[in-house]
């Protein structure tokens, strides 16, 4: 069984579309996260849910809105899609709110054209 | 949080440790050190973290030095499908920065037949 996953696992859309990537996670964890890698490899958190509670919130453009309907899930939903939004996007988990030992979904490959 | 300096990439034969080190002399006495791996095209994955004492897991083994500044990840059979970059991470456990992990570039290790 797949202990966090998303879909879709490539997304190939254009400039100016809206799209949502969605993940879930079946450890029983109850903190869930969004990380984005760029083209240059380099990792950065997003977003960090709680219990459906919004606790990280890192400097990203409004366009990108996290939705959490459950602790099992978390979507990312990204408006008008802009070609620097091209990237590979994961979504992880942890047991706790403040636990360092996350586990990583496969990713979604985003292309914008 | 303290930095981490790695190298950018080591190889190793394959069948024999593989020996990942990680310079972090600005460690706090609260702070853990993590390792993470992503292999190509994956997720990252979590490894192994130690605060002080040297720990061993399934995956690997982590030695800290007595002074903390440093430590060193062990593979210590290493196969061709280690080949991933490793990600030395400090951050202390607990507080209130909510799981928010910082990779760096991480070293690049080869493991050849």
């Amino acid at each position: 069984d797949t202990a966090v996953s998303q879909t879709p696992k490539y997304l190939v859309t254009q400039m100016g579309n809206d799209k949502s990537i969605k993940c879930e996670q079946n450890l029983g964890h109850d903190t869930m996260y969004w990380y984005k890698q760029d083209s240059k490899k380099f990792l950065k958190i997003m977003f960090s849910y709680n219990n459906k509670e919004l606790i990280i919130n890192e400097t990203v453009p409004n366009r990108f809105s996290p939705k959490s309907p459950d602790k099992a899930h978390l979507n990312l939903h990204i408006n008008s899609l802009e070609l620097g939004d091209s990237a590979v996007y994961f979504c992880a988990s942890s047991q706790v709110r403040n636990s360092y030992e996350q586990y990583f979904g496969p990713g979604t490959r985003l292309t914008v054209t | 949080d303290a930095k981490t300096t790695q190298p950018p990439s080591m190889d190793c034969a394959e069948g024999r440790a593989a020996n990942l080190p990680c310079n972090h002399s600005t460690i706090s006495g609260n702070e853990y050190v993590y390792w993470y791996r992503q292999i190509h095209s994956q997720g990252p994955q979590y490894i192994i973290h130690g605060l002080k004492n040297n720990e061993t897991n399934e995956m690997a083994s982590l030695i800290i030095t007595e002074d903390r500044k440093s430590s060193t990840l062990i593979l210590p059979h290493a196969t061709l499908r280690d080949t991933a970059v490793y990600y030395c991470i400090v951050r202390a456990a607990g507080g209130t920065s909510y799981g928010k992990l910082t990779f760096g570039q991480g070293t690049i290790l080869t493991v050849h037949p």
